[in-house]
């Protein structure tokens, strides 16, 4: 089992709908990544939560530490959000676990 | 405030061949990190620096992979032979320290034939 899982895989919306994507994890960490990744290859870093909520602009970010889960939530989503959203976990050892990635794609 | 940079951008080499990436990091940085994404797949990390020496290099196949970071800037990672499995995304990140924020170059999209 991986230790950081992505739930969906694969995500479809229409363009102004509301997306949650979710990440669960079975370490201790010190803080928690979301990152996206457009075709290409080339990686942003969204958030690093060690607690509660951030938002910036349309997207938010929550972390429940007891419950060991975050959400990455998406308002009113556009065509240009289509990407892969990685959650990344840091452990113990200071490394990041990465997620497998959720692959999100927002007709118009 | 330049990204980090990386090149080539793609290759495309056979097996048994050799092929060499290099990586600018962001100015400051002290850490630098190599990680390989297979298609469909999180990053994984190969190779840690801080400044010119290495914190972990704990998943790097030492076989065939190598990487140097000689003045503690720029960095290249070399695999020496390639074999198919090898075919992914080689990606390189910087940041001021182990556990700030990382910054990621555009990668190189590694297709061993």
């Amino acid at each position: 089992k991986n230790e950081v899982e992505q739930s969906p895989q694969n995500l479809t919306a229409q363009e102004g709908e509301f997306i949650t994507i979710n990440c669960s994890y079975s370490v201790g960490i010190s803080a928690l990544h979301w990152l996206q990744q457009h075709p290409g290859g080339g990686i942003v870093s969204l958030f690093m939560l060690s607690s509660g909520k951030k938002k910036h602009g349309r997207l938010i970010a929550t972390i429940n530490i007891q419950e060991k889960h975050s959400s990455l939530h998406i308002t009113a989503s556009h065509p240009r959000d289509s990407a892969v959203y990685i959650c990344a976990v840091r452990g113990n050892t200071d490394k990041l676990i990465f997620g497998t990635g959720t692959r999100l794609q927002v007709f118009p | 405030e330049a990204g980090v940079a990386q090149s080539p951008r793609y290759k495309i080499i056979e097996k048994r061949q050799s092929v060499a990436f290099w990586c600018n990091p962001i100015s400051g940085h002290a850490t630098l990190y190599w990680y390989q994404q297979i298609l469909g797949q999180g990053p994984k990390l190969l190779i840690q620096f801080q400044n010119n020496g290495v914190v972990d290099d704990s998943q790097l196949p030492k076989d065939r992979f190598s990487a140097e970071r000689l003045k503690g800037v720029d960095s290249t990672l070399k695999i020496q032979p390639a074999k198919l499995e090898d075919s992914a995304v080689y990606l390189c990140a910087s940041s001021y320290g182990s556990v700030e924020t990382q910054y990621f170059g555009p990668g190189t999209r590694l297709l061993v034939l």
